[in-house]
């Protein structure tokens, strides 16, 4: 089945900072979306980008779908921003499917 | 944006009972639902798929008589653990689909099960 590997697993940022995430996925999707889940574990909709490029406030996020790749881009972290980060495919073969990238721990510390 | 709720937010409940989960969307209607099981820092991993008025299918290692898929609505998804056992415990979440493939998932909340 398709592989989605997000890296790096783990991240701590100074407050300020800016930061890449990146999820590679080894084979054509239907969509992506990415997601935060915060410590309570509800998944907040950051970003349904299957290709192009997408702007919200701080974050923005890109995906470039002929080579099997999104990047999110956290600028100026708050330590609101703490959570872990996932990244998601949508397949359309055998139905509807959505795959998780194991996420990113990010700790953004005052 | 759309809303999708889950009740129970947690439940406590003793060994060989059963557990049921509503997952409801609350301003559009769902075509698919899916449910998903969550284990402490780790990704979520997709359970079964339910389609409003046909039965779920379940992934691979998933056993059908121990999660319990019913899509009685297009506003509506339950998910009962039967017989629950101390090893069922985990964080369990549903999200919804409005239309198709190109529109996006929306998630609950998620319920917390520990079994005891």
């Amino acid at each position: 089945g398709i592989q989605v590997e997000q890296s790096p697993p783990d991240l701590i940022l100074q407050e300020g900072a800016n930061s890449t995430l990146r999820c590679n996925f080894s084979d054509s999707v239907n969509n992506l979306q990415w997601f935060h889940q915060n410590p309570w574990g509800q998944l907040i909709n950051l970003f349904y980008i299957p290709s192009g490029t997408k702007q919200n406030g701080r974050l923005s996020a890109t995906t470039v779908a002929t080579e099997r790749y999104s990047l999110l881009y956290i600028s100026s972290s708050q330590t609101t921003d703490s959570g872990v980060y996932f990244c998601a495919v949508g397949l359309g073969t055998g139905g509807f499917k959505t795959i998780f990238g194991a996420g990113t721990r990010l700790f953004v510390k005052a | 944006g759309a809303v999708v709720s889950q009740h129970p937010s947690r439940v406590i409940c003793k060994s060989g009972t059963s557990v049921k989960i509503e997952c409801r969307s609350l301003d559009f209607q769902a075509t698919t639902m899916f449910w998903y099981r969550q284990f402490p820092k780790k990704s979520l991993m997709l359970m079964a798929t339910s389609n409003e008025g046909s039965k779920a299918t379940y992934e691979q290692g998933v056993e059908k008589d121990k999660f319990l898929i019913n899509h009685a609505s297009l506003t509506l998804s339950t998910l009962t653990v039967t017989s629950a056992h101390p090893e069922d415990s985990s964080f369990y979440i549903c999200s919804a689909r409005d239309m198709g493939l190109a529109d996006p998932e929306y998630f609950g909340p998620g319920t917390r099960l520990l079994v005891l």
